[in-house]
């Protein structure tokens, strides 16, 4: 049964600092790796989808990686803005559906 | 205008009652899914359709059905509310073609609460 990981549960950095987050599974056999943010209270917010044939996506100040062989994923945001507070959860694409770890939740201070 | 649009935004309902929450999208897509969030538990998938035809359960579909209406629309209903189903409601779609294969797109959410 495939589980997602999200550590640390909660980050607060300084504004400007570059910072990761990581995601990790259980099952290698996932179809794809897909990274959302949510703000309090919101819906989910597609930032990244990484295929399973692929080893990184990149959108402005967010790379995300895939690694498959040791069942990591991680989401690295450079120069960190008080407007990149939220929390982040990365699902993997099983057979059919996607499984969700419990999200980072971070917060940028100006 | 949203793509994926979800009604009620929030709900209010007694023990016992039947509610239905409604899901629309514009995507084009023709997968459909339905999610619960609730706190310290994530995201689970409660039921999932990848055509009007085709209907399958997901890991918490006691208590919940769904129906598909037509490729953009899919509803799901409470036949008899307990409060335990107290949660936020997701609609998402995704493509089976194309460079985004798979990725989804969510809706705002319903919340819902059980009295």
């Amino acid at each position: 049964k495939q589980e997602v990981t999200q550590i640390p549960a909660a980050l607060s950095v300084p504004e400007g600092e570059n910072l990761v987050l990581n995601c990790s599974f259980t099952d290698s056999a996932i179809y794809n790796l897909q990274w959302f943010r949510q703000d309090p209270g919101k819906g989910l917010t597609s930032l990244l989808l990484i295929q399973s044939s692929q080893r990184e996506q990149t959108s402005g100040r967010l790379n995300a990686s895939l690694d498959k062989s040791s069942g990591r994923s991680t989401l690295y945001i450079a120069a960190s803005q008080p407007g990149d507070s939220a929390t982040y959860l990365c699902a993997g694409g099983a057979t059919n559906k996607l499984i969700f770890g419990t999200g980072t939740l971070l917060a940028v201070q100006p | 205008d949203a793509d994926v649009t979800q009604t009620p935004r929030n709900r209010i309902t007694k023990t016992g009652k039947r509610i239905m929450l409604e899901c629309s999208q514009t995507k084009g897509h023709d997968r459909m899914y339905w999610y619960r969030q609730d706190p310290g538990l994530g995201l689970r998938l409660i039921y999932y359709s990848f055509d009007v035809k085709d209907i399958n359960k997901g890991e918490i579909s006691d208590g919940y059905s769904v129906s598909r209406q037509a490729q953009a629309k899919f509803s799901l209903s409470l036949e008899s509310a307990i409060p335990n189903q107290t949660a936020l409601y997701f609609c998402a779609t995704s493509d089976r073609t194309g460079a985004s294969y798979n990725e989804q797109f969510f809706g705002p959410g319903t919340r819902l609460t059980v009295l």
